[in-house]
């Protein structure tokens, strides 16, 4: 089936810990997104990618950083910078212009 | 920068009942609009999508309307059902790839 994989579902970062979350997509699209979405709150653009090996800072990219070296992956390491992770991470990617198609998400939490 | 809106932040209706979701934003000359299902801790679906030229979009039961010069979008949702109960996003964009969301209105149907 054609989507967006996003793993882990569920992670816990301890305090000073960088971690990574996954995102895959077999959609062909060349645009992906990472957004955070936090309790009440609308969606909020960290980092997006129009190409491989391109990508630009959206709202709040401070303590996150992304690569994309593959077309179908952009993964996004939520770095101990940081200081306040804990929410829900939505990847999504789109065909230039048209709808745009999101992952389950990964619950992330500071413990 | 653009800022979007949604009112109610919350609504309960009895099955049967038409649903009316509103959406405001502050940038009229968005790229598109488009409106977003998202279950409890689940990923966004997308419902419909809308370019600036168009003054609405049609789907099944659901209907968007969309007026630029004000700035308003509605989600019509006919004989609402308990499946329907959901959180509801609108998101507008000024290019290609840049969303802008709304942080949702959370509608409960009782059956």
């Amino acid at each position: 089936d054609g989507g967006i994989t996003q793993s882990p579902k569920y992670l816990f970062r301890k305090e000073g810990q960088n971690v990574t979350l996954s995102c895959e997509q077999n959609l062909n699209h060349d645009a992906m997104y990472w957004y955070r979405q936090d309790p009440g709150q609308g969606l909020r653009l960290i980092y997006y990618s129009q190409i491989v090996n391109d990508f630009q800072k959206g709202d709040i990219a401070e303590g996150y950083s992304v690569s994309r070296e593959k077309k179908e992956s952009f993964p996004l390491t939520v770095t101990s910078a940081q200081k306040n992770p804990t929410a829900f991470y939505l990847c999504a990617s789109s065909p230039r212009g048209n709808t745009i198609y999101f992952g389950e998400g990964s619950w992330l939490t500071v413990v | 920068k653009q800022e979007v809106t949604q009112i109610p932040a919350a609504l309960s209706v009895p099955e049967g009942e038409n649903l009316v979701l509103n959406c405001s934003f502050t940038d009229s000359a968005i790229y598109n609009l488009q409106w977003f299902r998202q279950d409890p801790g689940k990923g966004l679906t997308s419902l419909l999508l809308i370019q600036s030229s168009q003054r609405e979009q049609t789907s099944g039961r659901l209907n968007a309307s969309l007026d630029k010069s004000s700035g308003r979008s509605t989600l019509y949702i006919a004989a609402s059902q308990p499946g329907d109960s959901a959180t509801y996003l609108c998101a507008v964009s000024l290019d290609d790839y840049k969303l802008s969301f709304g942080a949702g209105t959370t509608v409960t149907v009782r059956a």
